[in-house]
Order: structure tokens, then C-alpha cells, then sequence
């Protein structure tokens, strides 16, 4: 049983445009998320999180969306840059304790120039 | 700059030897640390969570005497996996959370192939 998921293995997106990832989850538990990034051969970085209490969180290019009553979270990049090409891991822990996080399979971003 | 370091970043090993892998913190201290597996195109694994000073905490379908974790300071857990098998071969990751805070995002390691033949 996956308690999170990412149903898109990979998106493909024009330079500048919008980039949205999604994740979903089914564990009613989960009230901290973290959006994680991954280049090839190197470890995944943090990107941005967002607690249950807050159904928005933006940083820079990066947004990240929380639906709660449909256990939903989407990452908004805009304007995508290739430099963003990376894979997307979604996460989601209860009580904060990142260390515990339940990650999703991951996203592969591919942005065009 | 990296803030957790992982090595090796790569092992090719023979069935039935062991292979240790580090993971060492920098610039801060971390009472915990995580250690994580990735099959392909799969997401990350929890297999265990090193504890400075006392034993690892293995998730379960974990096998504690195949992983063995070691807690050894401050800085550095190592993971490692005893007489070794093709199965064995994957992507081992290890984190930190920022700071050393549970409630921190982590810091995750380049990780590990290990590779067993």
C-alpha cells in the first residue's frame, strides 16, 4: 500500500512556462510535506514544505498547494528553466519528524529550452 | 556545499564479503541519521534510523544483523551490509535533518551503488 503517490513519472515542459507536480496521499495522519529535488548521481536536496496548517507556501519560482480534504499536493515551478530538469520527490511525515518521511517515486521534470 | 557527506559513492563487491558504507555530517551534529534504499525508478526506502549512543531503529521487513548501523559519533553512522548478495545490489542512501533538529528538512548524502557479484 503506497501511501504516497506521484502518478506522473515524468513531464515535459517549455522553458518559462509552468511547471505542476503532483502528489497524492492516503494516510489522514500526514501533516508535514517536503517537496525534494534530485540531479543525477547526487543526493536529493530540499526544495520547499508545508505544514497542515497552511494550504499554501511560496518560495522564489516555487510554490507548493495543499488540498487537505483531498490529501492532495501539487509544486508549482514558474517560469520553469532548464536548470530545473531534475526528478521531484514528493514526501510526507506525521509530526514534523522529516526524518520519518514516506516519499513518492518521484517525477522526472524535463524542461525545454 | 555538500552538508552531508557519503562514502563510497560507488562498490563493487563479491558474494559473501561486507561493504561499510559512511555517512558523515558536516558543520553540525546529528544525533540521528537515516539510512535509506532506492530500487530503480522507485522511491526512497526508510530501512533505518541510526541513534547516536544507542541501538538503530530498523523498519520492519528490515534485517538488523544483514544492515548492521553503527552510530559512532556526533558525525558519522555507517551501515554495514554483511555477507553481501546479488540481491544486496542497490542505491543506499543516508540523511541528516538540519541542524541536527527532528523537525528539519534532511540532508541527504550523494549515495552509495553498491553493486555485488
Amino acid at each position: 500500500d503506497q501511501q504516497v503517490k506521484q502518478n506522473s513519472p515524468s513531464l515535459s515542459v517549455q522553458e518559462g512556462r509552468i511547471s505542476i507536480l503532483n502528489c497524492d496521499y492516503t494516510n489522514s495522519m500526514f501533516d508535514y510535506f517536503l517537496w525534494y529535488k534530485k540531479y543525477p548521481a547526487e543526493g536529493p536536496t530540499f526544495l520547499i514544505s508545508i505544514s497542515s496548517i497552511k494550504d499554501k507556501n511560496e518560495d522564489g519560482r516555487f510554490t507548493v498547494f495543499l488540498n487537505k480534504s483531498a490529501k492532495h499536493l501539487s509544486l508549482h515551478i514558474v517560469p520553469s528553466q532548464p536548470g530545473d530538469s531534475a526528478v521531484y520527490f514528493c514526501a510526507a511525515s506525521a509530526g514534523t519528524n522529516a526524518g520519518k518521511s514516506t516519499f513518492g517515486d518521484g517525477t522526472t521534470l524535463t524542461v525545454k529550452p | 556545499g555538500a552538508v552531508v557527506s557519503q562514502h563510497p559513492s560507488w562498490v563493487i563487491c563479491k558474494s559473501g564479503t561486507s561493504v561499510k558504507i559512511e555517512c558523515r555530517s558536516l558543520d553540525f551534529q546529528a544525533t540521528t541519521m537515516f539510512w535509506y534504499r532506492q530500487f530503480p525508478k522507485q522511491s526512497l526506502m526508510l530501512m533505518a534510523t541510526s541513534n547516536e549512543g544507542s541501538k538503530a531503529t530498523y523498519e520492519q521487513g528490515v534485517e538488523k544483523d544483514k544492515f548492521l548501523i553503527n552510530h559512532a559519533s556526533l558525525t558519522l553512522s555507517t551501515l554495514t551490509v554483511t555477507s553481501a548478495h546479488p540481491e544486496d545490489s542497490s542505491f543506499y542512501i543516508c540523511s541528516a535533518p538540519e541542524g541536527g533538529r527532528n523537525n528539519s528538512p534532511l540532508h541527504f548524502g550523494n549515495g552509495t551503488r553498491l553493486t555485488v557479484t
